[in-house]
């Protein structure tokens, strides 16, 4: 089973707004992400979460704020968000990569998405 | 920046033909590198990943890999048109986490 799930498939949201997008799996994999997708462009890393702890924050607004309560779930707090914040949200999830090279391990896995929609 | 690049295309083959989708990297620090589909609205979807030189083949599938010339490229045998959709080529970063996306390869089946 390689299944991530995401919930909301759909949110429309105002800028004054405050939501959260949900991501778990249950593959026990202990490395999880966020990225953010703007149409045809390819998914930009925003964090990465390693053993429940945030390990890479790619320069992200602090109106973005992750949050990994535990092994299988993984959340992202949205607040004060603008328009330009309107992207598909994917949450993935892998092993923890051993020493490069490692395929397997390095694999990462995506969720179907959030289509976020900031008015 | 180290960078992963592809041609956007759109590669267009007939049904049934072989689709052949390239992709280069500058990082000679990478070592694992993917394939992804994606479909319009959709997420990525693996394909398959590849970290030895060489080719790895799996159904209609066949990874390549060179890393002298820092070259990876996906065939896709007997192409249908449900094979139609934006191919991603991915490298791991040397945090050994990150993906490094190429912008994406859309590919067109024709019957």
């Amino acid at each position: 089973d390689t299944e991530v799930t995401q919930t909301p498939k759909h949110l429309v949201m105002g800028m004054t707004n405050k939501k959260s997008l949900k991501c778990e799996q249950h593959m026990g994999h202990r490395a999880m992400y966020w990225y953010k997708q703007k149409a045809k462009k390819p998914p930009e890393l925003m964090f990465v979460y390693s053993y429940e702890k945030l390990s890479i924050n790619e320069s992200v607004p602090s109106r973005f704020s992750p949050e990994c309560p535990n092994s299988s779930l993984l959340n992202l707090h949205l607040h004060a968000l603008q328009p330009e914040d309107s992207a598909l949200y994917l949450c993935a999830s892998s092993r923890i990569p051993q020493s490069p090279g490692q395929g397997s391990t390095d694999t990462q896995y995506f969720g179907p998405g959030t289509r976020l929609t900031v008015l | 920046q180290k960078e992963v690049e592809q041609n956007s295309g759109p590669l267009s083959v007939p049904e049934g033909a072989i689709a052949s989708l390239n992709c280069t990297y500058s990082d000679r620090g990478s070592q694992s590198f993917f394939w992804y589909r994606q479909y319009s609205g959709k997420s990525p979807e693996l394909i398959m990943f590849i970290y030895s030189n060489g080719d790895k083949e799996d159904g209609r599938f066949t990874a390549q890999l060179n890393k002298a010339s820092q070259y990876v490229s996906l065939l896709i045998r007997d192409s249908q048109p449900s094979d139609s959709a934006t191919y991603l080529c991915a490298a791991v970063t040397n945090s050994g986490y990150a993906l490094n996306f190429g912008k994406g390869t859309s590919l067109l089946v024709t019957p």
